[in-house]
């Protein structure tokens, strides 16, 4: 089946250290975006890519970094420079097509700092 | 300033009954696209429904339609008959054209969490 597959679905980390979070999809979409979710503030955009080796700073880009090497994976690391990385981060996708391209979605990573 | 306002942070309705979700946005751009989503507690993002800015029918999909009023920039969320599966989060989203957008991305709204009971 098609889709986007986001690793692990729970992560743990301690203060001071990168973690990645990993993104797969399966839909050939040339598009993928992270975005953070974080308790009444919506989905905010981190990154976004529109080809492979291309991407973009979304709204709030600072302390995390992407990677497109690949066009079925968009792997985002979350580094010490974030300083306040707990939230569920969503992997998105989707084809460069027109207006009224839906975006797909994966289940989502939950990262805690402990 | 916000791109989508969605003023409802939660709403409760009684099951068969209809609801609406509101949602307002802003953008100068002629071309745009709302989405509507909805989140359940298990976290995965469902599409539900689109308007596109020339359209000129309001968007259905089943129980779920859209109340787009253009001059006054609402993309109302309406679920008829509402179900206890009907329980999630529910969110607004908007896709700019090239003139102010640009790489497809959506801007999505804080959300409103709806509670369908007996």
């Amino acid at each position: 089946d098609g889709g986007i597959t986001q690793s692990p679905k729970y992560l743990f980390r301690k203060e001071g250290q990168n973690v990645t979070l990993s993104c797969e999809q399966n839909l050939n979409h040339d598009a993928m975006y992270w975005y953070r979710q974080d308790p009444g503030q919506g989905l905010r955009l981190i990154y976004y890519s529109q080809i492979v080796n291309d991407f973009q700073k979304g709204d709030i880009a600072e302390g995390y970094s992407v990677s497109r090497e690949k066009k079925e994976s968009f792997p985002l690391t979350v580094t010490s420079a974030q300083k306040n990385p707990t939230a569920f981060y969503l992997c998105a996708s989707s084809t460069r097509g027109g207006m009224n391209t839906e975006a797909f979605f994966g289940q989502g990573t939950r990262l805690t700092v402990v | 300033a916000q791109k989508i306002t969605q003023t409802q942070p939660g709403m409760f309705v009684q099951e068969k009954e209809a609801v609406t979700l509101d949602c307002t946005y802003d953008t100068s751009d002629p071309s745009y696209g709302l989405f509507w989503y909805k989140q359940p507690s298990s976290g995965e993002m469902i599409f539900l429904i689109y308007q596109g800015s020339y359209d000129q029918q309001n968007a259905t999909e089943g129980r779920y339609s859209l109340n787009f009023q253009k001059a006054r920039k609402s993309a109302n969320l309406v679920i008829s008959a509402s179900q206890l599966g009907d329980s999630a989060m529910y969110f607004c989203a908007m896709r700019e054209g090239r003139i102010t957008g640009g790489g497809n991305k959506l801007t999505f709204g804080t959300g409103t969490q709806l509670k369908v009971e007996l």
